[in-house]
């Protein structure tokens, strides 16, 4: 099936740093999503990006979508000890009509020192 | 509560037994999607629903069965449980329009002993 690249797998960090991760797919997409998982809770959206080139932010967050759009990458400036969880990114392939189906990156587990 | 919920939120089953995980949408969303969630797995589709009545196999469905009757409720039934349904099981909606967004539930732990 369809795969999204996501790197790192995990980030260990001190509090303050600034944090960057990134996914890539050999297809072109139409979304992509990022979205956090706390421990014991469901994935929550972040970010979501909607056309080649956008950079969007939410708050301490700034997500880009590729120009190729084929990857996007997020950013966390002034890490927190709240910012400790997984991050997702996520996708919808161009041309994929079935069910909004999307494809997650197996996630980014990021530890922050305080 | 408006949003998404999930029950039960922990579970532990025998094998052979059938076990059944309810999701509940208030936001009269159409589609509804079941992952679970595994380590080194991330999240995969099991199955989803585009409407009422309209249900489609994700990327493991094997060994599991779903029902939409109603637009708001979307159960996930394992038949006969294995030990490798041990997992934590996420539902999702999106509306009909949108870019893709989906929400989730709180997360569903299954263990089968």
């Amino acid at each position: 099936g369809q795969q999204l690249n996501q790197s790192p797998q995990s980030m260990f960090i001190q509090e303050g740093e600034d944090v960057s991760m990134n996914c890539t797919s050999s297809s072109i997409f139409n979304t992509w999503l990022w979205y956090k998982q706390d421990p014991g809770e469901g994935p929550v959206l972040l970010i979501a990006l909607y056309k080649a080139g956008e950079l969007t932010s939410n708050g301490r967050l700034t997500a880009q979508f590729g120009i190729t759009r084929k990857d996007s990458f997020l950013n966390i400036s002034a890490s927190i000890p709240s910012d400790v969880g997984i991050y997702f990114c996520a996708g919808q392939v161009q041309g994929e009509t079935s069910g909004s189906r999307l494809t997650f990156g197996e996630g980014t587990q990021l530890t922050v020192n305080p | 509560d408006a949003g998404i919920t999930q029950s039960p939120r922990y579970k532990i089953t025998e094998t052979g037994r059938q076990v059944t995980l309810m999701c509940h949408q208030t936001w009269s969303h159409s589609y509804m999607f079941w992952y679970r969630q595994d380590l080194g797995h991330g999240l995969r589709l099991i199955y989803y629903s585009a409407a009422a009545d309209i249900t489609d196999k994700g990327e493991v469905p094997d060994g599991y069965v779903v029902s939409r009757s109603k637009t708001e409720n979307f159960p996930l039934t394992l038949e006969s449980a294995t030990r490798s349904q041990t997992s934590v099981y996420f539902c999702a909606s999106k509306g009909s329009g949108g870019w893709g967004e989906q929400f989730f539930g709180p997360g569903t732990r299954l263990t089968v002993l």
